[in-house]
């Protein structure tokens, strides 16, 4: 089944960073591709940012292009967000997630996150 | 980017009732799509991936169909605890981005 656990959120201020964390477990972690999904306050969910199972395929919601960065260690079973020059509008709850398509020679593909952390909370106020 | 948009944004339905979430894409995305079911301080649900494959351990009364552009979730005799926000998204390139979401409350 897999377990995901989410940490580094926390109270920032406008322009700095913040870097989160994704510890995954129960699963083959380097099968899988990942994403960070957000849910704002009172708002529906939005995807954040994906990253296939070998770091060869990576993309960015347009809301935070050249501000964010993902990343993965497969042998540390970790997954990334490097979050720079954040915004008062980034303040949400920051899920990690598995994807449910399993990485491999057939090309990158995806099917939707199967797996869920409970998520951090990234504030982001002066 | 492909857009997705769900209709309706909220609805009302008793138990029992068969309720169904439209999901439209700006493009064509053949079936890549996923629903997803989300309850307030819980983490979402894959319900459906593929547009029409059910996850395992979903109940059969979640059906999704569709293809291209246009997709339905169909959720036959509610249960109490189908009251939820459900969450399309296509997943045939990134950005993968959601639906608005379809909030389902108790009539």
């Amino acid at each position: 089944e897999g377990q995901l656990v989410e940490s580094g959120g926390g109270l920032v201020q406008p322009g700095r960073s913040l870097r989160l964390s994704c510890a995954a477990s129960g699963f083959s972690f380097d099968d899988y591709g990942m994403h960070w999904v957000r849910q704002a306050p009172g708002k529906g969910l939005e995807w954040v940012s994906g990253i296939s199972w070998d770091s060869g395929s990576i993309g960015y919601a347009d809301s935070v292009k050249g501000r964010f960065t993902i990343s993965r260690d497969n042998a540390k079973k970790s997954l990334y967000l490097q979050m720079n020059s954040l915004r008062t509008e980034d303040t949400a709850l920051y899920y990690c997630g598995k994807d449910l398509a399993e990485g491999g020679v057939a090309g990158y593909y995806y099917y939707g996150l199967d797996v869920w952390g409970q998520g951090t909370t990234v504030t982001v106020s002066s | 980017d492909i857009q997705m948009t769900q209709s309706p944004s909220s609805m009302s339905a008793s138990v029992g009732d068969t309720v169904t979430i439209t999901c439209r894409a700006s493009q064509g995305i053949s079936t890549w799509l996923a629903w997803f079911q989300h309850k307030p301080g819980k983490a979402p649900k894959l319900l459906i991936y593929g547009a029409s494959s059910l996850l395992g351990g979903v109940p059969s009364r979640f059906i999704g169909s569709g293809s291209g552009t246009d997709f339905t979730l169909t959720i036959s005799s509610l249960q109490p605890e189908d009251f939820a926000t459900y969450y399309c998204q296509q997943t045939v390139t990134f950005p993968h981005i959601f639906g608005q979401g379809t909030k389902v409350e108790i009539k």
